[in-house]
């Protein structure tokens, strides 16, 4: 079954940080770009970050360039996301997702979704 | 504000049809980037629509069609059923921002 699961959501301050995982199975992991989504309570969707399927490039929105980092590792079938000196505004559902081609400027589809990993900024 | 816009709502009885209008620029669906399509139900996860401007993937009803013209695409639902009524989501690639842009998101109620 394809399936990508995510996890390491949870409270945490605003200043501090926290690194998000996703778990990909029932595909070839390494043919494919990944990217993370996140959903404000009540709000739209959002783009995070992508990364390519060799991890030579990788986007970020504007709003989270410079404190988040995304990363892959083809070997574990995973893909990350450090979050440094974090804010209110990241508080979300970040969602993992798999791109239908292999580099995040390919203005491809996504097909497939995780449930998501909630992460809320609270002190 | 979302770079693609999409309207906050449309609303239409079963068996009727509907289009959700999703409007870019020139950096992104005017620059012949592709426009997507996502539904997301209440409490679930997006689920893909619509890639590749009118390509609908496996399983996907054939009630469901995209189109795209300039620097607009619309998301056409025909037959309207009460399963349909969920959250709506353009998507498209942005030169200018160089990442991924969504639209606002359209509510889909059926009345």
């Amino acid at each position: 079954e394809v399936q990508l699961v995510e996890s390491g959501g949870g409270l945490v301050q605003p200043g501090r940080s926290l690194r998000l995982s996703c778990a990909a199975s029932g595909f070839i992991f390494d043919d494919f770009a990944m990217h993370w989504v996140r959903q404000a309570p009540g709000k739209g969707l959002e783009w995070v970050s992508g990364m390519s399927w060799n991890s030579a490039t990788a986007g970020y929105a504007d709003s989270v360039k410079g404190r988040f980092t995304i990363s892959r590792d083809n070997a574990k079938n995973s893909l990350y996301l450090q979050m440094n000196s974090l804010r209110t505004e990241d508080m979300a559902l970040y969602y993992c997702a798999k791109d239908i081609g292999r580099y995040p400027e390919g203005a491809d589809a996504f097909d497939i979704w995780g449930q998501g990993t909630m992460v809320t900024v609270s002190s | 504000q979302s770079v693609l816009t999409q309207p906050p709502s449309v609303s239409g009885a079963p068996g009727q049809r509907v289009t959700i209008s999703c409007t870019g620029s020139s950096s992104n669906i005017g620059a012949r980037s592709d426009v997507h399509w996502y539904q997301q139900l209440p409490g679930t996860a997006p689920k893909l629509l619509i890639y590749g401007n009118s390509n609908r993937p496996s399983g996907v009803p054939d009630r469901f069609s995209g189109s795209k013209s300039g620097t607009s695409a619309s998301l056409a639902i025909t037959g309207l059923q009460a399963e349909d009524e969920a959250d709506y989501y353009c998507q498209s690639y942005d030169s200018r921002l160089s990442g991924v842009v969504f639209g606002g998101g359209t509510k889909l109620t059926v009345l």
